[in-house]
């Protein structure tokens, strides 16, 4: 079945610390997204990658860092300069080649607790 | 302000009727969506519906889109506990770039027995 794994589900960081939380997709799309949830907050967006090799940062990308090297992939890593990363983080992956509607699929998403 | 409003908490009976609302802005908004994530999960879609269209009905839910009031809803059916969980609006734009989903803050609902 095609979708989209996150791992690991819980990831705990000590203080100063980088972690990468992983997002892989089997759907064959071309852009993929890193999303932060916090409650009460809704999404937002941290970067996002249109095709392979390239991606733009979101509206909260400071302390974050991304990579696009193969298509299915697109890890996260939350630097230690993110002063508050404490979140669950979502991924997500749309056809943008497809015309009209373009559904977002999203992984399970990683809780990040910061200790 | 958000481009996208939701409240955030709703509580029901078993058995009635959820109304769950939303307002965006962006006029040129092509796509609305209803996500349904339950705890400590992804977003599920639920349903969609173009712009173009006042209303989209699918089994237990009915989406009403008022384009001049920027208004969507979500209604559910005969609501179950199951039918507990956070759900999102979103609203899809015609920029064409990647930035194409924005999300409300999320509306809670919980269905009491």
């Amino acid at each position: 079945d095609g979708g989209i794994t996150q791992s690991p589900k819980y990831l705990f960081r000590k203080e100063g610390q980088n972690v990468t939380l992983s997002c892989e997709q089997n759907l064959n799309h071309d852009a993929m997204y890193w999303y932060r949830q916090d409650p009460g907050q809704g999404l937002r967006l941290i970067y996002y990658s249109q095709i392979v090799n390239d991606f733009q940062k979101g509206d909260i990308a400071e302390g974050y860092s991304v990579s696009r090297e193969k298509k299915e992939s697109f890890p996260l890593t939350v630097t230690s300069a993110q002063k508050n990363p404490t979140a669950f983080y979502l991924c997500a992956s749309t056809d943008r080649g497809r015309p009209g509607n373009t559904e977002a699929f999203f992984g399970q998403g990683t809780r990040l607790t910061v200790v | 302000g958000e481009d996208v409003e939701q409240s955030l908490f709703l509580s029901v009976r078993e058995g009635d009727s959820s109304v769950i609302n939303c307002t965006y802005t962006d006029s040129s908004s092509t796509y609305l969506y209803w996500y349904k994530q339950e705890p400590g999960a992804g977003l599920q879609l639920l349903t969609y519906i173009f712009s173009n269209m006042d209303m989209k009905q699918d089994q237990r839910l009915t989406v009403l889109l008022n384009k001049k009031d920027k208004h969507l809803s979500l209604r559910i059916a005969d609501t179950q506990t199951g039918d507990s969980a956070i759900y999102f609006c979103a609203e899809r734009r015609t920029s064409g770039s990647a930035r194409q989903l924005t999300f409300g803050s999320g509306t809670q609902l919980t269905v009491l027995p």
